[in-house]
């Protein structure tokens, strides 16, 4: 069945670090990959999305390439703030199915 | 659109007693999700409705949970009898299609006591 696996956690990065947070998938047929996050005490919300094979997705600073031969969907950000400090979930279209989540702390 | 609407988002309540919990999704999205939340198990889909019709509930932990989608507008998640695992924080979740980005609640943070 279609599955996301996502990199384990937690890290933490000092602020300006490169942030980069694996995520592969399994599915049928072509989905939509998304990344979320969640900040602390408050529900999910959309960081970025890829619809097809190659598409970028990008937000705030992050990006990732929706790579079918390789079936990721890597997120990265050049360089991490303080505020960026959250939980990260990759998330395989029918929205069903999420990582389990990788939680990032940067410190100043 | 004032988003994914929860209702409460906090609950503590005795073992035994039942709890329910609320939900009012995006107008016009036609698919709910309800998840729960806990730091041993992540996110958990629990069961998930499309046009008021639950689609695939083999989430659900067991008998003591329910969920209902009377109309487009609201849905529920019971559980009863509530006990101490029970306690996690609950999400609702709504899209537009299968295959369009969730729009998520505040969360229900619920402690069984």
């Amino acid at each position: 069945g279609d599955s996301v696996t996502q990199m384990e956690g937690p890290v933490t990065l000092s602020e300006e670090a490169f942030l980069t947070i694996n995520c592969t998938y399994t599915a049928t047929g072509y989905p939509s990959l998304f990344w979320y996050v969640q900040y602390p005490g408050e529900g999910l919300q959309l960081l970025l999305k890829a619809t097809k094979a190659d598409d970028k997705g990008s937000n705030k600073g992050f990006e990732a390439t929706y790579r079918k031969e390789t079936t990721s969907f890597h997120l990265e950000k050049g360089s991490v703030q303080v505020s960026d400090s959250a939980v990260y979930f990759c998330a395989l279209s029918n929205q069903f199915y999420f990582g389990t989540g990788t939680s990032l702390t940067v410190i100043p | 659109d004032a988003g994914v609407i929860q209702s409460p988002r906090h609950e503590v309540t005795e073992m035994g007693q039942e709890v329910t919990l609320r939900c009012k999704p995006i107008s016009g999205h036609d698919y709910l999700f309800w998840y729960r939340q806990t730091m041993m198990r992540g996110l958990e889909l629990l069961i998930y409705f499309n046009n008021n019709v639950p689609i695939d509930d083999s989430g659900m932990p067991e008998d003591r949970f329910s969920a209902k989608m009377p109309n487009a507008s609201f849905s529920t998640l019971k559980i009863q009898p509530s006990e101490p695992r029970d306690s996690a924080v609950y999400f609702c979740a709504s899209s537009r299609t299968g295959n369009t980005e969730a729009f998520f609640g505040q969360g229900t943070r619920l402690t069984v006591v």
